[in-house]
């Protein structure tokens, strides 16, 4: 069964540094997405690309924040600098077609110290 | 602003009961999907509602749309421990590109 991969599964960076998320989404899906979930709190949105653009994004993914499908398969998220409430896991998820049911791969748990 | 509220926050409740799980809004959803979560991973997806008043079955759960698209109920009929995990609604709008996820439901099935 086609599945949304993550790597790395944990990620610890120091305070400032740059870090890039990598996902793959499902081959034949267009849409993809950024959520986190910070430790015991909801889960939130980030960013929503489709056709190698984002389509909407929250508050939360400011300039510190970008994403990029730089091949056919990648979809990544960068944080340029870190900052110790970056701490959480960030799910990769993607979609068929826009705002149909979403798949979410199995998260990066980032934390940085 | 919560644009979906979810109730309870925590069912602790023992193997073999019945429970109800809801997912309240004031906004119109074109879809809701629920989820299912495990400490330290992703959210599962366990099914997708379009259709208002729409009625789902997948084995002990039955997934509910309401008429108006506004909100929505998971009932498990028996529950086992294996049922034990944090649940998730989310919506989709036809504006925008985002699914707005509740606030969840953490459900502890007692053996």
């Amino acid at each position: 069964e086609p599945e949304v991969t993550q790597t790395p599964s944990h990620q610890v960076t120091q305070m400032g540094q740059e870090v890039i998320l990598r996902c793959v989404p499902i081959s034949n899906h267009l849409y993809f997405y950024w959520y986190r979930q910070i430790l015991g709190q909801k889960v939130e949105f980030l960013v929503s690309f489709y056709n190698n653009e984002i389509s909407e994004k929250s508050e939360i993914f400011d300039d510190q924040f970008s994403v990029e499908r730089p091949d056919g398969s990648n979809f990544t998220l960068k944080i340029r600098s870190t900052k110790l409430e970056d701490s959480a896991m960030y799910f990769c998820a993607s979609s068929r077609d826009k705002n149909t049911e979403a798949f979410f791969g199995q998260g990066t748990r980032l934390t940085v110290v | 602003t919560q644009l979906l509220e979810q109730s309870p926050q925590f069912l602790s409740i023992q193997e073999g009961e019945n429970l109800t799980v809801y997912c309240n809004s004031s906004s119109v959803f074109s879809s809701l999907q629920w989820y299912r979560q495990e400490p330290g991973e992703g959210p599962v997806l366990l099914v997708t509602v379009v259709t208002g008043g729409e009625v789902k079955k997948l084995k002990r759960l039955t997934f509910q749309f309401g008429d108006a698209r506004k909100d929505s109920s998971l009932h498990i009929t028996a529950a086992q421990p294996g049922d034990t995990g944090l649940y998730l609604c989310a919506g989709a709008r036809n504006t925008g590109n985002q699914f707005y996820f509740g606030t969840g439901t953490s459900l502890t099935v007692i053996p």
